[in-house]
């Protein structure tokens, strides 16, 4: 079964720690994205990659980094998290060609910055 | 730009009823797709059915039927049959030329006996 494995389910932090969120996935997909999860908001674009050391800002960049040096890694950086930044965050990945199938998703993990 | 609105925060439906929920879009692309994703509290987002712009037929898979009207650009998910199974949070989105998705704010479908 094809899967996209976030590292971590649950992350508490502290305002000010550089936080990294690992997404790892298996099915050679080039494409690779970062999304933040919010009640009310829906889902929002932080980074997307379309190749190993691509990548692209989404609508929300402001605060974060990634990180793609392997096809099947994409690591989201908070270089100093801020307690406005405690949210579910969900990596998906998707093929190069066949974006129209839509992406698979991990898990999400929750982080909270305290 | 792309947007996705989703109107209907909450719903609720009676099971072995049917309900339809409502999703807009706006884009001046004319190639591009359209999904229903499901999330239910394991946070796993699942899809349900997806539609090509350039198909007039409307998708169906098992329960779950969409209405594509795209002059409108409109794109309403009905699920037959509700089942417990079905409660959960459900969202719109959209993919055209780039290979992202942009994502209503979702409606959380309750689901009674």
């Amino acid at each position: 079964d094809v899967k996209v494995t976030q590292s971590s389910r649950y992350l508490v932090k502290r305002t000010g720690e550089k936080v990294f969120l690992e997404c790892v996935q298996d099915m050679d997909h080039e494409n690779m994205f970062w999304y933040r999860q919010d009640p009310g908001l829906g889902l929002r674009l932080i980074y997307f990659s379309y190749d190993v050391k691509m990548k692209e800002k989404g609508d929300i960049p402001e605060g974060y980094s990634v990180s793609r040096e392997k096809k099947e890694r994409f690591s989201l950086i908070l270089e100093s998290a801020s307690t406005n930044q405690t949210s579910m965050y969900l990596c998906a990945s998707s093929p190069l060609i066949g974006g129209q199938a839509g992406g698979t998703f991990g898990s999400g993990t929750r982080l909270t910055v305290v | 730009a792309q947007t996705v609105t989703q109107s209907q925060p909450e719903m609720s439906v009676q099971e072995a009823e049917t309900v339809t929920l409502s999703c807009t879009y706006d884009t001046s692309e004319s190639d591009y797709y359209l999904f229903w994703y499901k999330q239910p509290p394991s946070r796993q987002m699942i899809l349900v059915i997806r539609q090509e712009a350039y198909k007039q037929q409307n998708a169906t898979e098992n329960r779950f039927s969409v209405n594509f009207q795209k002059a409108a650009k409109s794109f309403s998910l009905k699920i037959s049959d509700s089942q417990l199974g079905d409660a959960a949070m459900y969202f719109c989105a959209y993919t055209g030329t780039a290979s992202k998705l942009t994502f209503g704010t979702g409606t959380r479908l309750q689901v009674t006996l």
